[in-house]
This record gives C-alpha cells, sequence and structure tokens, in this order.
C-alpha cells in the first residue's frame, strides 16, 4: 500500500515570492509516480508536475518544479513567483507500477494562501 | 481536447433516491478512473476501466454502487439508495494507458443527500 503525507496544513507565501510545499511518500514498489494537483474552490483538479521513480533530474514545468529526494522520500513542490491565483489547495499522490497504474494515492492537503 | 467532463455538476437529492453521474474522458483516453472526495481530505479511489472493462474497485463501493463503461467512451457511476454519507465530490480521470504520467481530472459531480 502506498501512503502521502503533508505535514503543513496551511502555508501564506507573499505574492512574487517562492514557496515550497512538503510531500513525503511511502510505497514498497521500486516504479512509482508521483504527481502534484492543484484544486482551486471551484473543485476541479489541476494537473501540474510528474516525477517519475527513475527519472533521475527533478521535473519542472514553467513555475513550478518538483525537489525530489528519493532517499528520503520527499516530493517538495517549489512554485516560484507566487502569484494571487496559486491560492488553492494543492495535493500530492503517488501511484505504484505495474497493475496499480492511475490508481493515485492523495495525501491530505495543504492550502496556499497568497497575500498581495 | 476538450477535458475531461462531468454531469451534472451539481445534484441535490433526498436520501433513498437513485442518483447517476456521467463521465466523459479525453478522447482516445482508454483509462478512466472514478474517485471520490469528502470535505477536508484528499480523493480516493473508487474504481478503474481500461476500455470497457472494470479491472479494479475499491472496498469503498458498495453494493449499492455501480459503475459502467460500455463502449469503452464515457462512463456511468450510479449510486442506488443513496444514504448522507454518500455526500461528496465524485471525481472522474481519464489517462492513456502508454502514458501514466498524464492522468487528468475532471471538475467533478458534488453530491448532496438531504
Amino acid at each position: 500500500a502506498q501512503k502521502i503525507t503533508q505535514t503543513q496544513p496551511g502555508m501564506f507565501v507573499q505574492e512574487k515570492e517562492a514557496v515550497t510545499l512538503d510531500c513525503t511518500y511511502d510505497t514498497s514498489d521500486q516504479s512509482y509516480g508521483l504527481f502534484w494537483y492543484k484544486q482551486p474552490s471551484s473543485g476541479e483538479m489541476i494537473f501540474l508536475i510528474y516525477q517519475g521513480s527513475y527519472d533521475e533530474q527533478n521535473a519542472t514545468e514553467g513555475r513550478y518544479s518538483l525537489n525530489f529526494q528519493k532517499a528520503r522520500k520527499s516530493a517538495n513542490l517549489v512554485i516560484s513567483a507566487s502569484q494571487l491565483g496559486d491560492s488553492a489547495m494543492y495535493f500530492c499522490a503517488v501511484y505504484a507500477g505495474g497493475t496499480s497504474y492511475g490508481k493515485l494515492t492523495f495525501g491530505q492537503g495543504t492550502i496556499l494562501t497568497v497575500h498581495p | 481536447d476538450t477535458g475531461v467532463s462531468q454531469d451534472p455538476r451539481h445534484k441535490i437529492t433526498k436520501r433513498g433516491q437513485n442518483v447517476t453521474f456521467r463521465c466523459d474522458p479525453i478522447s482516445e483516453h482508454n483509462r478512466l478512473y472514478w474517485y471520490r472526495q469528502t470535505l477536508g481530505q484528499g480523493p480516493e479511489f473508487l474504481t478503474y476501466f481500461q476500455n470497457e472493462a472494470q479491472l479494479e474497485k475499491s472496498r469503498l463501493l458498495s453494493d449499492r454502487f455501480s459503475a459502467e463503461r460500455p463502449k469503452g467512451s464515457f462512463s456511468t457511476l450510479e449510486i442506488q439508495r443513496t444514504e448522507q454519507g454518500d455526500s461528496a465530490m465524485y471525481l472522474c480521470a481519464s489517462s492513456l494507458r502508454s502514458a501514466g504520467n498524464t492522468i487528468y481530472f475532471g471538475e467533478g459531480s458534488w453530491l448532496t443527500v438531504v
């Protein structure tokens, strides 16, 4: 079974500053994938970034980067140059390879508030 | 690419009634998933389809829940004899079997059982 832990229930950041959202995971599988999703108040889950367990480089997508530390089982999301529109709930999720492909296990989420 | 679409977006129903949600995945996506999310929690996996075959079901999916994906395109999730504990958002997602790093979610269907 997989488990995701997001220890920050809420985070605050000033507009234009960078913020790091923490995520640790637990899985016994060697092959797995890590995801970050953004969920605004409207409810939709917006895909942000993906990191495969065998990827040697940290994933980046525009202002989003994933700080992947495999030995520590950590997959923190870094948002650079925060914008007011970044205020939302952020979820970290993991899937294990094989037949569980696509079956995501989510953390509890972190609410990010961006102040002007 | 119109994204994953779900209908209805909101549903209020009386306890004991049946409800059905529909999900249209991204075209050419052969995998489709249903998740449930309650307030303050992350989504929880319910079931998934590869094409028309339902390959996995969570223990969360009681006998009152049934999901189908006839012809491997859109999917329906039906809840029979709704209970107040069924109140949640039901999320649909889709992906390509060959591209596991692209799991896209719809906007969700909010269910309130009164």
